[in-house]
């Protein structure tokens, strides 16, 4: 079945930039991407990316599509502490938005 | 707007009791989602209603869990008889076609005991 993958941990130390990666299997997706979930809140959209682009720059986040790989990146720059979440990615299942597939989330810890 | 609201925040309850979670979506919006997140399985759609219709329930664990949406304002899952394995997270999230990605509750922490 189709299937979003994620590491699940990542450390930096504040002011670093942050990448974390994330592999997706449907080649149908229209739309891509990425929520940050705070402890006991629910999942935040950060930022999202159409299928016919490469690159979506927005303040200090980078998304960088690459489809022949399905390979998905979101890059935060100087990375500061209330940054600290799980960042999960998601793709569009079976081209529809109707339908969402997440990944386990990765947990970013940005260290002072 | 208040964004999606969900009650109650916490449910501890005991196995063999119906368990309801409810939901407001975002007024406007015309898809609702329940999702459920566990450490083990991370998050699942459960189902999901496009103009109070459900469109697709194949996330639905089993019998015991069932979902309405009488009005395009309120939405509700039900779970009965509730067992320990159902202890989880569930969201609920809504949306339309002319924003993309979805606006999530704060969730309800379900505990079985």
């Amino acid at each position: 079945g189709e299937d979003v993958e994620q590491s699940l941990f990542l450390s930096v130390r504040e002011g670093d930039s942050s990448v974390i990666n994330c592999t997706y299997t449907d080649s149908s997706s229209t739309y891509l991407y990425w929520y940050k979930q705070e402890p006991g809140a629910g999942l935040q959209l950060l930022t999202y990316i159409f299928s016919n682009m490469d690159m979506k720059q927005d303040q200090r986040l980078t998304v960088l599509l690459n489809k022949k790989d399905k390979h998905l990146s979101l890059r935060i720059a100087d990375t500061q502490t209330g940054d600290s979440a799980i960042y999960f990615c998601a793709e569009t299942y079976g081209g529809s938005q109707g339908n969402l597939i997440f990944g386990k989330g990765t947990k970013l810890s940005v260290k002072p | 707007d208040a964004g999606v609201i969900q009650s109650p925040r916490h449910e501890v309850t005991e196995m063999g009791q119906e368990v309801t979670l409810r939901c407001k979506p975002i007024s406007g919006h015309n898809s609702l989602f329940w999702y459920r997140q566990t450490m083990m399985r991370g998050l699942e759609l459960l189902i999901y209603f496009n103009n109070n219709v459900p469109i697709d329930d194949s996330g639905m664990p089993e019998d015991r869990f069932s979902a309405k949406m009488p009005n395009a304002s309120f939405s509700t899952l039900k779970i009965q008889p509730s067992e320990p394995r159902d202890s989880a997270v569930y969201f609920c999230a809504s949306g339309d076609h002319f924003n993309y990605g979805y606006t999530f509750g704060s969730g309800t922490r379900l505990t079985v005991v």
